[in-house]
């Protein structure tokens, strides 16, 4: 039984187009996340929601937009696809907000070419 | 501005021997941190915790180490095993309205040779 799911796994676009990446958490966790590991393996902070609601934006184009329709699932989209936008996308759950740990999906691998 | 680090990109050692990670943080508000270990093609998973009133915590075979005044931390495996292969990423999160937004560092690769 997947505790967070994302799918799909893979994704490959052509640039300038919209996508989305879908993630559920059947762990009955308040809070979920989006991070992106860059090609340099960093895993970096995108939004974080707590209860449906936003309480992390770290600088992000705006094409980037979070969408929870209820507190198991988080989704991303992504607007305008753009070469930089190709990273592995990890979403994740945690209990609360307070910073303990988090339970990561497998990962998106965006390819935008 | 990078305020996680984890200077050593890889790390070998030897079956049963002691394995090393380290991690240096240069925020002196992080007060929790977190050790995650990832598999190739899976995503991180949550290995060990400690907070800052602590410097020391042990689950196992594994124990994590804090010296605040230095803010370095790192992770002990002992003994270390071939499954441990994999890379393992340190990171620091703070309270108040950053609390949850983990800060990682770029990951030390762990091959444990038979």
């Amino acid at each position: 039984d997947t505790a967070v799911s994302q799918t799909p796994k893979y994704l490959v676009t052509q640039m300038g187009n919209d996508k989305s990446i879908k993630c559920e958490q059947n762990l009955g966790h308040d809070t979920m996340y989006w991070y992106k590991q860059d090609s340099k393996k960093f895993l970096k902070i995108m939004f974080s929601y707590n209860n449906k609601e936003l309480i992390i934006n770290e600088t992000v184009p705006n094409r980037f937009s979070p969408k929870s329709p209820d507190k198991a699932h988080l989704n991303l989209h992504i607007n305008s696809l753009e070469l930089g936008d190709s990273a592995v996308y990890f979403c994740a759950s945690s209990q609360d907000y307070t910073g303990t740990e988090a339970f990561f999906g497998q990962g998106t691998r965006l390819t935008v070419v | 501005d990078q305020q996680v680090k984890q200077n050593s990109p890889s790390l070998s050692v030897q079956e049963g021997r002691i394995s090393i990670l380290n991690c240096d943080y240069t925020n002196s508000m992080f007060d929790y941190f977190l050790w995650y270990k990832k598999y190739p093609a899976e995503g991180p998973t949550f290995l060990i915790s400690i907070s800052s009133i602590k410097d020391k915590n042990e689950d196992g075979r594994f124990t994590v180490f804090l010296n605040k005044s230095a803010k370095h931390l790192s992770l002990h495996i002992v003994p270390s095993q071939p499954g441990d292969s994999a890379v393992y990423f340190c990171a620091a999160s703070s309270g108040g309205t950053n609390a949850g937004k983990s800060t990682f560092g770029d990951g030390t690769t762990l091959t444990v040779k038979p």
